[in-house]
């Protein structure tokens, strides 16, 4: 079966520059989801998409921003990196509302020197 | 956000059956209780969903009394494969919003 494809699967930026994650929620999903995973620590809710339009925000910081496009994928982009932006970025994927469970792909690593 | 609460860890032996039990005492009533899975670098896993009573699937079984102030999730028969860290979510049904809280890390001993 289809799953969320993310990428890049690795990523080197340098402080201060900018990064473009992309997501490709599974065929029919309609609601993107991003989480941040930080070295031993549980994921954090970042932002989401239903139907293209931003849907609930959790703790994204203002330099990041994302959005939906027509065919459903979904890019976060971050800008003015820091150090502590280095993290395992989660995108998610879900079929509507009425709590449908959410499939996850296996993440694109960021690392900021 | 009904805030839930589990074991930090758990440790089992090879074939033996794991219970891991979620605290939600703030659950509403149009909240779902999840269950997912997560190995190291890798995005976690779905395993089950519930609402109330006893849900059933090929992998595991979800308990939920019925005030629904905890689940219990079993795992039969584990495995060292299922060494993972396992996390209890509560969400409603019309959130766009899932939190992860601590999850609990499952070791499964030979």
């Amino acid at each position: 079966a289809a799953g969320v494809i993310q990428s890049p699967r690795h990523l080197i930026k340098e402080k201060r520059e900018t990064a473009t994650l992309k997501c490709y929620p599974i065929p029919r999903h309609d609601t993107v989801y991003w989480y941040q995973q930080g070295p031993g620590q549980d994921p954090q809710f970042l932002i989401s998409f239903y139907e293209k339009m931003q849907s609930d925000k959790g703790s994204i910081p203002d330099r990041f921003s994302a959005q939906q496009f027509s065919d459903y994928h979904s890019e976060l982009n971050m800008s003015s990196l820091e150090l502590g932006d280095s993290a395992l970025y989660f995108c998610a994927s879900a079929q509507g509302l009425r709590g449908s469970p959410l499939h996850f792909g296996n993440g694109t690593r960021l690392t900021v020197t | 956000l009904a805030k839930t609460t589990q074991p930090i860890s758990m440790d089992s032996y090879e074939g033996q059956e794991v219970n891991i039990t979620c605290s939600h005492n703030n659950i509403a009533t149009n909240d779902y209780i999840t269950w997912y899975q997560q190995f190291p670098s890798q995005g976690p896993r779905f395993i089950i969903q519930g609402y109330k009573t006893k849900v059933t699937n090929e992998v595991a079984s979800l308990f939920i009394p019925a005030d629904r102030k905890s689940s219990t999730l079993s795992l039969p028969r584990v495995s060292l494969s299922d060494t993972a860290v396992y996390y209890c979510l509560v969400r409603g049904a019309g959130s766009y919003q899932l939190t992860f809280g601590k999850g609990t890390k499952l070791s499964v001993i030979p």
